[in-house]
């Protein structure tokens, strides 16, 4: 399975946007750019997902570079609900199995 | 839609007795999947069924285990006997094509003694 990278941590201030990165160097053309989240106590919760173009969406956008070796997840104004383990994962194909990372833990201050 | 339910919440079972986790998907669903969850190995996936029909067992961990769905609204997921390593957190997710999205139940906390 395709792995992905993420930084174990990011911080942000309440009502700023917030960019999280990921990589996925071996991903292939066919396999899928997912991102979930789980807030505290919870089962994780879909964002977004693409293939190769940016979406939007009313939760966050999503900015895939254009060799879809990585990825970014941004929420335009952050709030105290948003803090939450991101999970960036590949699927393959648009039947695969979600495989999930360790993700990136957000904070968010006021 | 009340979303996926999950039954019991909590769990505390001695080791060596069975335990038995249920779930009941979004009605209309045709894919449901279970997942385990720990601080040591994060979200694994066990197993997962289409239109009930089990798809892919590999991530159950070892006979212990065992999952069934006898019809589109429930599912089951077993584990006799317990042992303590068992501890974590189960989810089910279920999903409907041609969606991407999987949604998750609120979990079942087992704690095995």
């Amino acid at each position: 399975d395709a792995k992905t990278t993420q930084p174990n941590s990011m911080e942000s201030n309440e009502e700023e946007p917030v960019h999280l990165p990921c990589n996925h160097s071996t991903i292939s053309g066919t396999d899928y750019i997912h991102w979930y989240r789980q807030l505290p106590s919870q089962g994780p919760e879909y964002v977004i997902h693409g293939l190769t173009s940016n979406v939007n969406n009313r939760m966050a956008s999503l900015a895939i570079a254009e060799d879809r070796k990585s990825s970014t997840l941004i929420l335009h104004r952050a709030t105290l609900r948003d803090a939450a383990v991101y999970y960036c994962i590949l699927q393959q194909g648009s039947q695969g199995n979600l495989i999930f990372g360790k993700g990136t833990k957000l904070s968010v201050k006021p | 839609d009340a979303g996926v339910i999950q039954s019991p919440r909590h769990e505390v079972t001695e080791m060596g007795q069975e335990v038995t986790l249920r779930c009941k998907p979004i009605s209309g669903h045709d894919y449901l999947f279970w997942y385990r969850q720990t601080m040591m190995r994060g979200l694994e996936l066990l197993i997962y069924f289409n239109n009930n029909v089990p798809i892919d067992d590999s991530g159950m961990p070892e006979d212990r285990f065992s999952a069934k769905m006898p019809n589109a609204s429930f599912s089951t997921l077993k584990i006799q006997p317990s042992e303590p390593r068992d501890s974590a957190v189960y989810f089910c997710a279920s999903r409907k094509l041609p969606s991407y999205e999987q949604y998750f139940g609120p979990g079942t906390r087992l704690t095995v003694t």
